[in-house]
């Protein structure tokens, strides 16, 4: 049974810090990884999506990458700013399904 | 950008009441998913469909939960008889086609079951 875990569970930290939030799973037999955002009360945000037969996805100041073999996945944000200040879940599909499991998420304050 | 959009965005309602949940998927898709999320909680899979009847659906998407696409553009939610359990983030997804791209999520439905 597929499980994700994410590390850290909450982060603060001060505005232009690079950071890196952490996701693990358990079955490495993926087909893709998925990050998302979610602001309080809100729906989830894509913001990358890597195939299994990629290693790194870049969006602006966002860089995902993926290692199926060891089961992890970061987020790497450049240059924090108080915008980015969210809660951060990573997803992946669960078995041999289309279904995601989610990760309980990083909640991040990013503080001027 | 195309866009899931999902009303309402509140529902307050008395336990045992019948509620329909709405969703109108982009318009190219063809999987369409329902997930909640308890307050506090992950986000949790409930029902996946396709080519208008169930893929998969989970342990949570008992016979009092149905989907139906009652026409070209919209994909519904309903829960027969509410518990006080329900009360949720309710949470329209879809995704062009299964495996492939991103999939996009609706703002969500806030159930509160009084």
């Amino acid at each position: 049974k597929q499980e994700v875990t994410q590390i850290p569970a909450a982060l603060s930290v001060p505005e232009g810090e690079n950071l890196v939030l952490n996701c693990s799973f358990t079955d490495s037999a993926i087909y893709n990884l998925q990050w998302f955002r979610q602001d309080p009360g809100k729906g989830l945000t894509s913001l990358l999506l890597i195939q299994s037969s990629q290693r790194e996805q870049t969006s602006g100041r966002l860089n995902a990458s993926l290692d199926k073999s060891s089961g992890r996945s970061t987020l790497y944000i450049a240059a924090s700013q108080p915008g980015d200040s969210a809660t951060y879940l990573c997803a992946v599909p669960g078995g041999n399904t289309d279904k995601l499991i989610f990760g309980t998420g990083t909640r991040l304050q990013v503080f001027p | 950008e195309p866009e899931v959009t999902q009303t309402p965005s509140h529902q307050v309602t008395q336990m045992g009441q019948e509620v329909i949940l709405r969703c109108v998927p982009i318009s190219n898709h063809l999987y369409f998913y329902w997930y909640r999320q308890i307050l506090g909680q992950k986000v949790e899979f409930l029902v996946s469909f396709y080519n208008n009847e169930i893929s998969e659906k989970s342990e949570i998407f008992d016979d009092q939960f149905s989907v139906e696409r009652p026409d070209g553009s919209n994909f519904t939610l309903k829960i027969r008889s509410t518990k006080l359990e329900d009360s949720a983030m309710y949470f329209c997804a879809s995704i062009v086609d299964r495996g492939l791209g991103e999939l996009f999520f609706g703002e969500g439905s806030r159930l509160t079951v009084l």
